[in-house]
Parts: C-alpha cells; structure tokens; sequence
C-alpha cells in the first residue's frame, strides 16, 4: 500500500523561482494537509483540505497556495520562493476532520531556497 | 506562543533505562491526544492515541501514555529502550473547537546509546 506519496523528495531553488508540490493519497480519505518542519518548531500547518472542493488556512499560510485537484490530490505551489520557505514539508491525510481521526504522513519534500 | 510543550528537546538514554517524555498542553475543551515517532529519514508514523475511556492507553513497541487531564499532560513511556527506538518523537494535541487541527509540540530527539 503506497498510502501518502510526495514528490519530489528533495528539490532546491533560487530565490524568487516558483514550484508545487505534489502529494496523493490511495486511501479514500477526505481530509489532506500540508505541513512545514523546522528545527526547534516541529509541525507547523500550512494548509488544509476538509474535503474535496475545500481549502482553509492554517497557522502559517503565507507564501503559499493550495490545489485540491481531485479526491485523491493536494498540492502545494510557493509562487515565489524565499529562504525562510526552507524547510521539509510534509503531506498528511485523514479520513475526515472529525474527530478521533488520526492522521497518516508522506515521507516529505526538502526543499532548500539559496 | 507554542501551546503544545514538549519539555525534554534531547534525551541520551543507554539501552535497557527507562523512558519518560513529557507533553503538556494548555487548551480547554475536548482535546484528542497522540504521540508520533519519526526515524531517521523516514515520516512520521503514529505511536499511540487518546481520544477517551481508559486514561492509560498502550501503542506499538512497548509504549504507552497517561493522560492526566487535571495536569493538562500526556507523558509518553517506555520501560526499557532499545537502540531501535532512537528517534525524534512528537505530542500532537486535535482540538475540537478550532476545526479539529492538530497542533504539534516541538519534539524531543531520543538518542539510545547500545
């Protein structure tokens, strides 16, 4: 079972370039999210998706867009990357946002901005 | 202001001692609670959750967690570790009134020395 796939795994960029990040999921969840990981920080949530259609803010939004292409899909776009977007990024799905739903990782994105 | 604490930011443990690593959390309300472990180079995958019931719940590995909900705390434990179990492990707290988010602590990166 593939469950939460990334891609690409690592990717580097210059200042001011634009990129999107993938992520699907093979199991029929609802619920997708994207994650920033920094040092000293831990999980900090970018974005979600309660379901298909839907997209909400989490607690660090900007410099950052969001596509939930389908059920299955949920990518991330940085339009014009930046240092501080440094970081390893990590996709997560649920089964929905209700609760007692856990939520299942990918195995992330480190992107590196010079 | 982090609302997710993780107190113990690195532990050094030799194999066979005991392991307490403490999460507390300053959210009212109906709080679900989980621990997930992350290995080297991998993501994160879930150890243990509380959602309700027994306030002593047992995960995978031999770990367990006590949820103390006058302390606001969800200690994660082991009684003797393993070299295996090096790793960076965080408290993650989904608040019902705000959508159902997860909120993650900082982590605390286990060392286990053979």
């Amino acid at each position: 079972n593939a469950g939460v796939t990334q891609t690409p795994k690592f990717q580097v960029l210059k200042t001011g370039q634009s990129m999107t990040l993938q992520c699907a999921q093979d199991m029929n969840h609802n619920s997708m999210y994207w994650y920033r990981q920094d040092p000293g920080m831990g999980l900090r949530l970018i974005y979600y998706s309660a379901s298909e259609g839907t997209t909400d803010k989490g607690e660090v939004p900007n410099g950052y867009n969001v596509s939930r292409l389908n059920k299955r899909e949920f990518s991330l776009r940085l339009e014009s990357a930046a240092p501080s977007q440094t970081s390893v990024y990590f996709c997560a799905s649920s089964p929905s946002k209700a609760a007692k739903n856990i939520q299942y990782f990918g195995a992330g994105t480190r992107l590196s901005v010079l | 202001a982090q609302s997710v604490s993780q107190h113990n930011h690195h532990v050094i443990l030799s194999e066979a001692a005991s392991l307490e690593l403490g999460c507390n959390y300053s959210y009212g309300g109906t709080v679900n609670l989980f621990w997930y472990v992350q290995y080297p180079g991998q993501h994160l995958q879930l150890l243990l959750k509380y959602f309700s019931g027994d306030p002593l719940v047992k995960g995978i590995k031999g770990f367990e967690a006590e949820f103390i909900k006058s302390k606001f705390s969800f200690n994660l434990r082991k009684p003797s570790v393993q070299w295996s179990d090096t790793a960076e492990y965080f408290c993650a707290v989904m608040r019902s009134n705000t959508g159902n988010q997860f909120y993650f602590g900082t982590g605390t990166s286990l060392t286990v020395i053979p």
